[in-house]
């Protein structure tokens, strides 16, 4: 059974710039949800889509959009990026059967704002 | 809000030390309790979990136990090894439908292991 994989891994972008990064979730889940993780601020969570509707929401400003196809893979957008946008980008999965649901994770996109 | 709290990091140990990594947490209703570990550039991997109070996730020789009382979910494990070296961090999913996949995480531990 393949992993949640995040395309791409690695990313420089510049400042004003906008990025779009993907998600391909473990086949069978409907649950796709991203967070943010940087040696200051740790892991946050950006939003959580289901069955290509927004669920969740973070404290994100609204530069961070995301959105969820048919297939549940889901894509992640930073608009006019900032150098503090410079983050590791990690998009979980999950089956969404209740609590303790496990969250399978992608090894991330490492995006670099210069 | 909801919020989890770490110990502050790094933890140092020689191998075969016991280990402890508490993790406290403030939610409303009856959280769904975590510990993920990170690798060295990979993403993060559950090693347990833990529902209701009381109940005791454990995995690969970690423990952690749902104390409700004390609000808290500490890891534990009797003997580390050097390939346990990574960074744990403790999270929670708030109760009630809709909420699993909306992950809250304490600041993350790094613990380094030597032979």
């Amino acid at each position: 059974k393949a992993g949640v994989t995040q395309t791409p891994r690695y990313l420089i972008k510049t400042r004003g710039q906008q990025v779009t990064l993907s998600c391909s979730p473990i086949s069978g889940h409907r649950s796709v949800s991203w967070y943010q993780q940087t040696p200051g601020q740790g892991l946050q969570f950006l939003f959580e889509y289901f069955s290509e509707t927004q669920r969740n929401k973070g404290n994100f400003p609204g530069r961070f959009s995301g959105r969820q196809f048919s297939n549940s893979r889901s894509e992640m957008n930073v608009s006019t990026l900032e150098l503090g946008d410079s983050a590791l980008y990690l998009c979980a999965s999950s089956s969404d059967r209740g609590r303790g649901t496990e969250a399978f994770f992608g090894q991330g996109t490492r995006l670099t704002v210069v | 809000g909801n919020s989890v709290t770490q110990m502050e990091g790094p933890v140092t140990l020689s191998e075969e030390a016991f280990l402890t990594i508490n993790c406290t947490y403030t939610a409303t209703g009856y959280p769904s309790l975590f510990w993920y570990v990170q690798y060295p550039g990979e993403g993060l991997q559950l090693l347990l979990k833990a529902t209701k109070a009381d109940d005791k996730g454990s995995n690969k020789g970690f423990e952690a136990t749902y104390r409700k009382e004390t609000t808290s979910f500490h890891l534990e494990k009797g003997s580390v090894q050097v390939s346990d070296s990574a960074v744990y961090f403790c999270a929670l999913t708030s109760g009630g439908s809709g909420n699993t996949g909306k992950l809250i995480f304490g600041q993350g531990t790094t613990l380094q292991v030597k032979p």
